[in-house]
């Protein structure tokens, strides 16, 4: 039931760009995105709903391929407060389940 | 947005004893309510679907007996770790949902057993 994410670990220099993918493998009704800092809760970055919409807000975006079942998180330009653990969350299209994927952490170094 | 407490932020006991966690939507009623457990450097691994008037609903390979879920109320769900033992140390987290497709999380519980 837990979505696969990739890559594990990315180190970035301020300014660069990532992509972090989500796979699942079940049909998905929504994909979550969540940046979890080290002993902190998880806070919400964004959610996609079936539809395979893109959206996004300053300079983190993301998309949903309902078919392929997959969801990217792109972040550009990358600042120091980007660090963090990185999660989407799936909600299958039946029950109410709601599960985290494997987990993707991105350290922004100067 | 909305608020969900969770309650201790952290906990030590001893092994063999009982420890209970709360979780309680401050400002919206919650149905249903999440909990997750986070080992280091680990994903969030859901335990169960804590259900208002009804029976928890468990993940596969969760003990049942171990891990006593209770959702009396539509603002409180609480997690009892039973007979805990080290190996259930861990950080331990709800969340839930009011009405609207994001998760709201509690500021997580992290227990030691010693």
């Amino acid at each position: 039931q837990q979505p696969v994410q990739s890559p594990q670990a990315v180190i970035l220099r301020e300014g660069e760009d990532a992509v972090i993918n989500c796979s699942s493998s079940k049909a998905l009704y929504s994909v979550h995105w969540y940046r979890q800092k080290h002993g902190e809760a998880p806070v919400f970055l964004m959610i996609l709903l079936k539809g395979g919409e893109q959206k996004g807000h300053d300079k983190i975006s993301a998309s949903f391929n309902e078919k392929k079942q997959q969801s990217s998180l792109y972040l550009t330009a990358s600042q120091l407060s980007y660090s963090g653990t990185y999660f989407c969350g799936t909600e299958p299209n039946t029950g109410n389940q709601f599960y985290f994927g494997t987990g993707t952490s991105l350290t922004v170094i100067p | 947005g909305a608020v969900v407490s969770q309650h201790p932020s952290w906990v030590i006991c001893k092994s063999g004893t009982s420890v209970k966690i709360e979780c309680r939507s401050l400002d919206f009623q919650a149905t249903t309510m999440f909990w997750y457990r986070q080992f280091p450097k680990q994903s969030l691994m859901l335990m169960a679907t804590s259900n208002e008037g009804s029976k928890a609903t468990y993940e596969q390979g969760v003990e049942k007996d171990k891990f006593l879920i209770n959702h009396a109320s539509l603002t409180l769900s609480t997690l009892t770790v039973t007979s805990a033992h080290p190996e259930d140390s861990s950080f331990y987290i709800c969340s839930a949902n009011p009405g609207v497709p994001e998760a709201f999380f509690g500021q997580g519980t992290r227990l030691t057993v010693v």
